[in-house]
């Protein structure tokens, strides 16, 4: 059972205005959490990350939020640009950084 | 340039006919993975290895095997290959904590 999920295979957002990527997480112990973007026929890249002990972290037009209560994090791009279309990954970790879970991704449309 | 490369980048193989992908980081990163990435089920772990000589099993190692003689490859070696193992393979390696991939292998077993 995939204890990281995202639940929107895609989105489709207009350029210029928010895109909102969601995550759900079963495992309570996960302590890290970050975002990948993944273009075709490549690697997946680090864009943002934030640790279990921050609700909220920052980085140019990518914000990520996380509520631990609800197990729930989501990633806001604004404003999103037609380049921002890729398939997007969360992925955790545990403190010690060993193992990571990832999600399915979602393909985000950033139509000009 | 620091990157992580990956060879071959595209392979079709038979079933039973044994390979190894290859897997190398110029970053003096310690700690280095494999996942595997199928439609629906995102990246899955492979192996990972927190040094030389320490490697450990990851999410799904069934039919799998890795080495790391040196910090800074890190092979994927298939002895038996299944279809079930067609997949796109990638390798990364971590920095603090921030995994570093490769381009990623196609591999298809027939």
């Amino acid at each position: 059972d995939q204890q990281v999920k995202q639940n929107s295979p895609s989105l489709s957002v207009q350029e210029g205005r928010i895109s909102i990527l969601n995550c759900d997480y079963t495992n309570s112990m996960f302590d890290y959490f970050l975002w990948y973007k993944k273009y075709p026929a490549e690697g997946p890249t680090f864009l943002i990350s934030i640790s279990s002990i921050k609700d909220k972290n920052e980085d140019g037009r990518f914000t990520v939020f996380l509520n631990k209560s609800a197990k729930h994090l989501s990633l806001h791009i604004v404003p999103s640009q037609p380049g921002d279309s890729a398939v997007y990954f969360c992925a955790a970790s545990e403190y010690n950084f060993n193992k990571f879970y990832f999600g399915s991704g979602t393909k985000l449309n950033v139509k000009p | 340039e620091a990157q992580v490369t990956q060879n071959p980048r595209y392979l079709i193989t038979v079933t039973g006919k044994k390979l190894t992908v290859t897997c190398s980081q110029n970053m003096n990163h310690e700690y280095m993975s494999w996942y595997r990435q199928d439609p629906g089920l995102g990246l899955r772990q492979i192996y990972y290895s927190m040094n030389v000589e320490v490697t450990d099993k990851g999410d799904v190692p069934e039919g799998y095997k890795v080495s790391r003689k040196e910090k800074r490859n890190f092979p994927l070696i298939l002895e038996s290959p299944s279809p079930n193992q067609t997949s796109l393979y990638f390798c990364a390696s971590l920095s603090t904590d921030t995994q570093y991939f490769g381009p990623g292998t196609r591999l298809t077993v027939l």
